[in-house]
């Protein structure tokens, strides 16, 4: 399963909202697509799993959706701390693999 | 709170070997599987392998099967990343990460991560 990203870089500025797509070349179940947030330097983050739910401590402006092979995740209005590479990952069970996007950079 | 810290990563030419370990502190360590993940200087991020807590089961990425062996030590409450053969294009960052259990809701990703480890391979 490949998963293409997109934008590959969105430019934005504090206050206006993000929308990110992961688009699966095969359907994935809704458990198996998660988001995560990595900032400069920094280890990922899980930010999002089973396609829509917010990991602890993720704060409400984060929210996904998806089903299928289409999933989208929004921010609704940018802080500074959330300028950063996003990744969208999925599972398959047989043979057992976890698949990365290539990741939207979110840059101001 | 759950921590892993990588070490063991440097400088090998290609064809030599490496290996990685994690020190998990935190959480019941021998309950949950566990992994590791790389990326390249750049680039997005790639699993590489997976194995079960009791060590039973063990999972690999096609462009390292055959040249890694993941092991752990429960007692230890350690991973490891036996890399051999090691080329030019397995240089990257060597992340472990824990892997939630089949029944948590979150199951199916990686949800804590160590800081890193990087491994150069050049001649």
């Amino acid at each position: 399963i490949v998963l293409p990203q997109s934008p590959v870089t969105l430019s934005l500025s504090p206050g206006e909202r993000a929308t990110l797509s992961c688009r699966a070349s095969q359907s994935v179940g809704f458990t198996s697509l998660a988001w995560y947030q990595q900032k400069s330097g920094q280890a990922p983050r899980l930010l999002i799993y089973g396609a829509s739910t917010r990991a602890t401590g993720v704060p409400d402006r984060f929210s996904a959706s998806g089903s299928g092979t289409d999933f989208t995740l929004s921010i609704s209005r940018l802080e500074p701390e959330d300028f950063a590479v996003y990744y969208c990952q999925q599972y398959r069970s047989s043979p057992k693999m976890y698949t990365f996007g290539q990741g939207t950079k979110l840059e101001i | 709170e759950a921590q892993l810290v990588e070490s063991g990563g440097g400088w090998v030419q290609p064809g030599g070997s490496l290996r990685l370990s994690c020190a998990a502190s935190g959480f019941p360590f021998n309950n949950y599987a566990m992994t590791w993940v790389r990326q390249a200087a750049g680039k997005g991020l790639e699993w590489v392998s997976e194995i079960s807590g009791s060590s039973g089961t063990l999972y690999y990425a096609d462009s390292v099967d055959g040249r890694f062996t993941i092991s752990r030590d429960n007692s230890k409450n350690m991973l490891y990343l036996q890399m051999n053969g090691l080329r030019v294009d397995d240089t990257a960052v060597y992340y472990c990460a824990k892997v939630p259990n089949y029944y948590e809701s979150n199951r199916l990703t990686f949800d804590i991560w160590g800081q890193g480890t990087m491994v150069t391979v050049s001649s």
